[in-house]
């Protein structure tokens, strides 16, 4: 069954430190997604990508986050400079369609800021 | 505003049925979402509703009021692998985000 990889599982970084968090969306999937959830909250939208360029973000998303596409299979978040209130399970997520109809979400790569 | 209301706790028997309930408030309703999420996991989906009515999947049905702002998620025959946090989400066509609810944590009891 095809499903979204997400790498590292768990990533450890000094304040300060950029990171990088990597996903392979389903190979027909158009739409791609990060969300976060930091621990014991609701889960939050980041930003949407669509045919190579950001399609949507929201208020979390600012000037310290990007993402691309570097290669045609990986999608990246990166986080240029981290904060303690940073840390959080980041979930990647990829559907074929904008509607959500059902999207499709990694593991997650839980992020610790120290 | 968007807002999505679920209770944050509930506790049910085993192979007992319960429901849980989900209101909301957007302001460009594009489809309400049931996701599952075991602790330390990623949300795995259950159902999308998209017209008013019930939608039934296996032991899992969906149930949508778009006039009330609410909906339910019913599950039967509970097993003990249920137990897990169930989160009720909105997909807003004025922005195409996904708004999620806190989530019910659904505890089993044998």
């Amino acid at each position: 069954e095809p499903e979204v990889t997400q790498t590292p599982s768990h990533q450890v970084t000094q304040m300060g430190q950029e990171v990088i968090l990597r996903c392979v969306p389903i190979s027909n999937h158009l739409y791609f997604y990060w969300y976060r959830q930091i621990l014991g909250q609701k889960v939050e939208f980041l930003v949407s990508f669509y045919n190579n360029e950001i399609s949507e973000k929201s208020e979390i998303f600012d000037d310290q986050f990007s993402v691309e596409r570097p290669d045609g299979s990986n999608f990246t978040l990166k986080i240029r400079s981290t904060k303690l209130e940073d840390s959080a399970m980041y979930f990647c997520a990829s559907s074929t369609d904008r509607d959500y109809t059902e999207a499709f979400f990694g593991q997650g790569t839980r992020l610790t800021v120290v | 505003g968007q807002n999505i209301d679920q209770p944050t706790e509930m506790t049910a028997t085993e192979g007992a049925i319960v429901q849980i309930n989900c209101t909301y408030q957007t302001s460009g309703f594009n489809g309400l979402f049931w996701y599952q999420q075991h602790a330390g996991e990623a949300p795995t989906f259950l159902s999308y509703n998209v017209l008013d009515g019930l939608e039934e999947k296996g032991r899992f049905s969906s149930f949508l009021s778009r006039s009330k702002g609410y909906s339910y998620l019913l599950l039967k025959e509970l097993q003990m692998k249920d137990s897990a946090s169930y989160l009720c989400a909105v997909g807003d066509h004025s922005n195409y985000q996904l708004i999620w609810g806190a989530g019910t944590k659904l505890i089993i009891k044998p």
